[in-house]
């Protein structure tokens, strides 16, 4: 069974400043993990995803995740962000490749201050 | 490429009544999966069908949903009859291969429909 905890169901930063979202997750067997960003009305959008290559993974929009195992950690993080990037964030994991359903996270709502 | 199509976006019943959606995935998706997100929660997976067969219905309440992916390509989400806390947004999703750890495949999300059970 899989399961994630998402650390903080509101985060707030200013524009420019770093973003961090945090992510842990509990697997029985080898993760596949996931985040997905949401905005208002719309469906869910793939940011990026760990498939066990390179720990340190690049999504799309400057973000980017690094899977630490020894922590269970998958943690989204944006050196800048933009107003723009005021949205709902999710993270997912999966033991099927991601092809098998996913189990999400209860989601972490970012605010952006001017 | 056109994207995974929902229909309704919108819909607002009493409850006991029913109420079905529609989903159209990706063409070509061998995969496609029904979520359920309530206000504030995050997506939970409510059926899995490869193809138009069932790979997982473990968290659907089939006392009163039902699903069907009938030739494998669309499919219809169905509620009789509908309760309050079924209120919900329904998320359809698709990917493109069969289940297995070979693979890594993205699941690509429509807008949804939002129930509201009054």
């Amino acid at each position: 069974a899989q399961s994630v905890t998402q650390l903080g169901s509101h985060v707030s930063v200013s524009e420019g400043a770093l973003v961090l979202l945090r992510c842990n997750y509990s697997s029985s067997v080898p993760p596949y993990l996931f985040w997905y960003v949401q905005y208002p009305n719309q469906g869910l959008q793939l940011l990026l995803k760990y498939t066990s290559a390179a720990t340190l993974v690049k999504g799309i929009n400057g973000f980017e995740a690094e899977f630490k195992k020894s922590e269970t950690s998958f943690h989204l993080t944006k050196p800048s962000a933009h107003m723009s990037d005021a949205a709902e964030y999710f993270c997912a994991v999966s033991a099927g490749g991601g092809a098998d359903g996913l189990t999400f996270g209860k989601g972490t709502h970012l605010i952006i201050q001017p | 490429e056109a994207g995974v199509a929902q229909s309704p976006r919108y819909k607002i019943i009493e409850k006991r009544q029913s109420v079905a959606f529609w989903c159209n995935p990706i063409s070509g998706h061998a995969t496609l999966y029904w979520y359920q997100q309530i206000l504030g929660q995050g997506p939970k997976l409510l059926i899995q069908f490869q193809n138009n067969g069932v790979v997982d219905d473990s968290q659907l309440p089939k006392d009163r949903f039902s699903a069907e992916r009938l030739k494998g390509v669309d499919s219809t989400l169905k509620i009789q009859p509908a309760k309050l806390e079924d209120s919900a947004v329904y998320l359809c999703a698709s990917s493109p291969r069969t289940s297995g750890r070979v693979f890594s495949d993205t699941q690509y999300f429509g807008p949804g429909t939002r129930l509201t059970v009054l």
